[in-house]
């Protein structure tokens, strides 16, 4: 297993565009996390899944964001309609049950919107 | 709410040195686990340690160790030796078990410099 996969590392796009992120977490990991992270700053919490199902939000997840973990394997972060304020570090994690061995975090994807 | 503050937006040590950051935090839960992760420039966030808040003895892993005062709701990170591969953000972050809540809250980061 080579850790958290994320995909891709980098994107630009333009303002008003849709984009899609995708995140490969641990393959015994069944806990999923996005987090996102701009400059200066500390991740901030997103949304997390047990499995497929979403289990909690953070009221920073819009309604132009939905996140989507299918099977319970991989996950898809999309952000419709963009806008400059998007612009960030976007990163997924993932962990077994249990807080004791903390997150396994993904290099994750930079997001530039023009 | 939980919230994690590191008070020192950027610190420097000379190589082969100790140096120590800090962290303090604030839970309402009894039951909570505290992380330090290091990000080095343009690369993933790694775990450096981590301390079960149940556990009265400091966790130490190699050249790190940590000063939890659980009363004080302290918890800092002490680099023994270091090295040039240390530098990096670091972030202090905690769990808390309350409300099934599984989000980890970091702090703001503190900018390590190691000077050779």
């Amino acid at each position: 297993d080579t850790g958290v996969s994320q995909d891709p590392r980098h994107k630009i796009t333009k303002r008003g565009q849709n984009v899609t992120f995708r995140c490969d977490p641990i393959s015994e990991h069944n806990r999923l996390y996005w987090y996102r992270q701009t400059l200066g700053q500390g991740p901030e919490f997103l949304t997390y899944f047990q499995n497929e199902a979403q289990l909690e939000k953070s009221r920073l997840l819009s309604d132009r964001f939905s996140a989507e973990r299918p099977k319970g394997s991989f996950s898809t972060l999309e952000i419709q309609r963009t806008e400059q304020g998007d612009s960030a570090m976007y990163l997924c994690a993932s962990s077994s049950p249990g807080p004791s061995y903390g997150y396994t975090f993904g290099s994750g994807t930079r997001l530039t919107v023009v | 709410a939980q919230t994690v503050t590191q008070s020192q937006p950027e610190m420097s040590v000379q190589e082969a040195e100790t140096v120590t950051l800090s962290c303090t935090y604030d839970t309402s839960e009894s039951d909570y686990y505290l992380f330090w992760y290091k990000q080095p420039p343009s690369r993933q966030m790694i775990l450096v340690i981590r301390q079960e808040a149940y556990k009265q003895q400091n966790a130490t892993e190699n050249r790190f160790s940590v000063n939890f005062q659980k009363a004080a709701k302290s918890f800092s990170l002490k680099i023994s030796d270091s090295q040039l591969g240390d530098a990096a953000m670091y972030f202090c972050a905690e769990w808390g078990s309350g409300a099934g809540s599984y989000q980890l809250t970091f702090g703001k980061g503190t900018k390590l410099s190691v000077i050779p």
